[in-house]
């Protein structure tokens, strides 16, 4: 079955404890991409990536990191998370560019 | 960075009845994407457009890419109770392929 996944689903963390939220894709998509989504604003690209060892910045990249290594990884790695970055997390994928992309089932990230 | 300006915010509307709802921006977008996002899940995408004045269809759903590449609006014909849900606009802008910009949503609820 063609997916998306990430894990883990669901984080409780504290400030400052480095954490990574993993995101695979099994379709051999070139483009992956993280967003955020809070109540109000829609969802806010941090990261994407055109394909393996290129990665750009989106629009709320501050306090982020990102790697792609291989074509179906993409990691979202918080090196000192904050509370402001408490927020469900979506990956996603596409076969190139950003037109028409799978999304992952979601992060809950809250950080205390 | 880039704004859509979607609306309206929320619609309650009762079973059968057409929906309506649109993405404006004050720059250029090279290409328009709606997406439909359940409770608990990731958006989905419905329609995909990617030239000036394009009408497209999937279904009930009929989308169009405004003539001036500014906006973009999203009709639902004779709606139904699993049309429940957040529909968002998206865009690509200027010669970006990877930097996707969405709305904050319209959340429609339908009553049977």
């Amino acid at each position: 079955e063609a997916q998306v996944t990430q894990n883990p689903r669901y984080l409780i963390t504290v400030t400052g404890k480095k954490l990574t939220v993993t995101c695979s894709q099994n379709m051999n998509h070139e483009y992956m991409s993280w967003y955020r989504q809070d109540p109000g604003l829609g969802l806010r690209q941090i990261y994407y990536s055109m394909n393996v060892e290129v990665t750009d910045k989106g629009d709320v990249p501050e306090g982020y990191k990102v790697s792609r290594k291989e074509k179906r990884n993409f990691p979202l790695i918080l090196e000192s998370p904050s509370p402001n970055q408490t927020s469900l997390y979506f990956c996603a994928s596409s076969w190139a560019s950003a037109y028409e992309q799978y999304f992952g089932p979601g992060t809950r990230l809250t950080v205390t | 960075g880039q704004q859509l300006n979607q609306s309206p915010q929320s619609m309650f509307i009762q079973e059968g009845e057409d929906v309506s709802m649109n993405c404006t921006s004050s720059s250029i977008f090279n290409t328009w994407l709606w997406y439909k996002q359940d409770p608990g899940e990731g958006p989905v995408l419905l329609i995909a457009l990617y030239k000036a004045g394009e009408l497209t269809s999937n279904g009930r759903l009929t989308a169009q890419f405004g003539i001036t590449r500014k906006d973009s609006f999203l009709n639902i014909s004779a709606s139904i109770p699993s049309d429940v849900g957040i529909y968002f606009c998206a865009g690509l802008y200027g010669g970006s392929q990877g930097n996707l910009i969405f709305g904050k949503g319209t959340k429609l609820s339908v009553k049977p």
